[in-house]
């Protein structure tokens, strides 16, 4: 199989805490996007990093790349309840690839 | 804006049976994602088009194809259903190419075969 894997499959922090999700990929790729899917439903886009980049912020989230291990990170700091849902990394080179997911839990 | 609207929402249908599924993506966008997400799985790529062509194909027998209208709308068509094609089905789609663009997703189709 192609697709990526996920680390770890589930993570379950309390509220305020920080929370970490790693992805590791196969193909070469053009960029990385993390996804977050509530509940088997649609996924968001959270956030893009090209393959030359290392790190990229947004809001609440940071995420960083290294291309020679082929692994990515997502880090979510001071987490809150409604941050509960699956996150997917996706690879995207010339096919798109979705990491097995991390199903995050946050208790209030 | 409307987003990626998918139809139907859920469906039921018993082993050998056909389905198709159908998706508009958002205006402006002319590449479509198909995607299967078996419970508790990742997503599975099954096929990219844009303007009309099939551009990719992901690891899935012929029994899955589909197809895009002029519109940009696709169609996902699965025959001779099996169990294990049960499956939520999600389509996205993007500005044209798939270099650095964002998909936008649907909420997606779930198919039970029974």
């Amino acid at each position: 199989s192609q697709q990526g894997e996920e680390d770890p499959q589930a993570l379950s922090i309390q509220e305020g805490e920080n929370a970490t999700m790693n992805c590791s990929y196969k193909t070469s790729i053009n960029n990385l996007q993390w996804y977050r899917q509530n509940s088997g439903r649609g996924l968001v886009h959270l956030i893009l990093i090209r393959s030359n980049e290392r790190e990229k912020h947004s809001g609440r989230l940071r995420v960083t790349l290294d291309t020679s291990k082929k692994s990515s990170s997502l880090l979510i700091t001071a987490s809150r309840a409604a941050d509960t849902a699956s996150y997917f990394c996706e690879e995207v080179g010339n096919q798109f690839y979705f990491g097995t997911g991390t199903s995050l839990t946050v208790i209030p | 804006e409307a987003g990626v609207t998918q139809s139907p929402t859920h469906l039921i249908k018993t082993r050998g049976q056909q389905v198709t599924l159908r998706c508009s993506p958002i205006s402006g966008h002319t590449s479509v994602y198909w995607y299967q997400q078996a419970l508790g799985l990742g997503l599975q790529f099954l096929l990219w088009y844009d303007e009309g062509e099939e551009r990719n194909r992901g690891n899935f027998p012929p029994r899955f194809s589909g197809r895009q209208f002029p519109n940009y709308s696709s169609e996902l068509n699965v025959n001779a259903l099996e169990l294990e094609d049960s499956a939520l089905y999600l389509c996205a789609s993007s500005f044209p190419g798939a270099g650095a663009n964002v998909l936008t997703f649907g909420a997606g189709s779930r198919l039970t075969v029974l």
